[in-house]
């Protein structure tokens, strides 16, 4: 069975600095992974997936993630963070057709 | 025009009730799911259908019973309601290969009492 471990179940930053916010997979084939976004009270919305090709994915709102396989990891970035920013974040990965979601990790931003 | 809802948004209950959730999808897709988010926002995978049919059900207990009319609907009917039901259920749809995005609905927070 296929797991996502999210190293750090809360990350602040200050407004503008760099976020970093880790995945780590373990997949006994290619893996096909996502970082999805929760802002308070709502659903989940798609950040950025690795499929295929390039392991450098860059996503909406500024974000990106590599895939290293060598490190089953996939964490996620953002050059500068934004008061916007703060929500949870999850990684996940498909098995099948379903997801299979990290813990989470709550992003505060402060100015 | 809203891709994934689901109805009611809020749901309070007493213990051993039955309660039912709808979703709705408008994006087209062959499969839709439900995921449960506890309190500690965990989110777990419950059923998955696609085209009608069940293709997931992780191990929920039987009280839980997805109910697809057609492709663009999955409701939820929960029989006998205990207090451990209580947390956040979300909808999604997706296209059926694994690569796909799933589009999630807002949520129904259900609180049993």
């Amino acid at each position: 069975a296929q797991s996502v471990t999210q190293l750090g179940s809360h990350v602040s930053v200050s407004e503008g600095a760099l976020v970093l916010l880790r995945c780590n997979y373990s997949s006994s084939v290619p893996p096909y992974l996502f970082w999805y976004v929760q802002y308070p009270n709502q659903g989940l919305q798609l950040l950025l997936k690795y499929t295929t090709g390039a392991t450098l994915v860059k996503g909406i709102n500024g974000f990106e993630a590599e895939f290293k396989k060598s490190e089953t990891s996939f964490h996620l970035t953002k050059p500068s963070a934004h008061m916007s920013d703060a929500a949870e974040y999850f990684c996940a990965v498909s098995e099948g057709t379903a997801l299979i979601f990290g813990k989470g990790t709550t992003l505060s931003v402060s100015s | 025009d809203t891709a994934v809802s689901q109805t009611p948004k809020y749901l309070v209950t007493q213990m051993g009730n039955d309660k039912s959730i709808k979703c709705e999808q408008n994006l087209g897709h062959d499969t839709m799911y439900w995921y449960k988010q506890d309190s500690k926002k965990f989110l777990k995978i419950m059923f998955s259908y696609n085209n009608k049919e069940l293709i997931i059900n992780e191990t929920v207990p039987n009280r839980f019973s997805p109910k697809s009319p057609d492709k663009a609907h999955l409701n939820l009917h929960i029989n006998s309601l205990e207090l451990g039901d209580s947390a956040v259920y979300f909808c999604a749809s997706s296209q059926a290969r694994d690569t796909d995005t799933q589009y999630f609905g807002p949520g129904t927070r259900l609180t049993v009492l």
